[in-house]
């Protein structure tokens, strides 16, 4: 069976603009989370999903930052006029319950220059 | 505040030889712990995880950790490195014990040298 998947896997953007990144979980898997990870870190909790609610956005760093899960299943991280510091690994997981093992897709590189 | 602590940002084997990767957990509540490994380019793989069962706890590829409360450390051993296991290795906890707020250590990268 498939992994998490997630597009782009590279995405290079200018400052200003908007930027969507895409995630389509483990199928079955209820709980999806999207972190962030910068350069020379551990990936940094950003939003958690169980179902179609976001159960916790307690990470998302401003309100430039929204996260979608409309059907339960694939989710969009969103970037509204991205800057130079939004540069960074996002990661998506996804779980079969909110306590389960977390599975992690190999990530979406954006570069913001 | 619960937080995890990565002793080495680096560490360098030689192959054949045992690896040790120290961690450290800061806690009020019993935590679950695990240990993830990153290989270039590829997404993060669960090696291990503890949850309050056994103190000693087994995972994939000969990685073991142990649970010591009253060090509050979760250390990942190996006995013999092989030139696969080079990779970045974090320390996770989850606070309280089984929910799913994993806060991650900063890393640490393994060399394996031949």
């Amino acid at each position: 069976g498939a992994g998490v998947s997630q597009t782009p896997s590279n995405k290079v953007t200018e400052k200003g603009k908007y930027v969507e990144l895409r995630c389509d979980p483990i199928s079955g898997h209820t709980a999806l989370y999207w972190y962030r990870q910068s350069l020379g870190q551990g990936p940094e909790f950003l939003i958690y999903f169980q179902g179609t609610g976001a159960a916790d956005d307690s990470g998302l760093p401003n309100d430039r930052f929204f996260a979608v899960r409309p059907e339960g299943s694939v989710s969009t991280l969103k970037i509204q006029r991205t800057e130079r510091g939004d540069s960074a690994v996002y990661l998506c997981a996804s779980s079969y319950t909110s306590t389960g093992e977390l599975f992690f897709g190999e990530g979406s590189r954006l570069t913001v220059l | 505040a619960q937080s995890v602590t990565q002793l080495d940002s680096h560490v360098s084997v030689s192959e054949g030889t045992p690896v040790l990767l120290r961690c450290n957990y800061s806690s009020s509540y019993s935590p679950s712990l695990f240990w993830y490994v990153q290989h270039p380019n590829k997404g993060l793989q669960l090696l291990l995880k503890y949850t309050s069962a056994a103190t000693l706890v087994k995972g994939i590829n000969g990685f073991e950790a142990e649970f010591k409360k009253s060090e509050t450390s979760f250390h990942l051993t190996k006995p013999s490195a092989h030139m696969s296991d080079a990779a970045e290795y974090f320390c996770v906890v989850s606070l309280p014990s089984g929910t799913y707020k994993y806060i991650f250590g900063t890393g640490t990268r393994l060399k394996v040298l031949a």
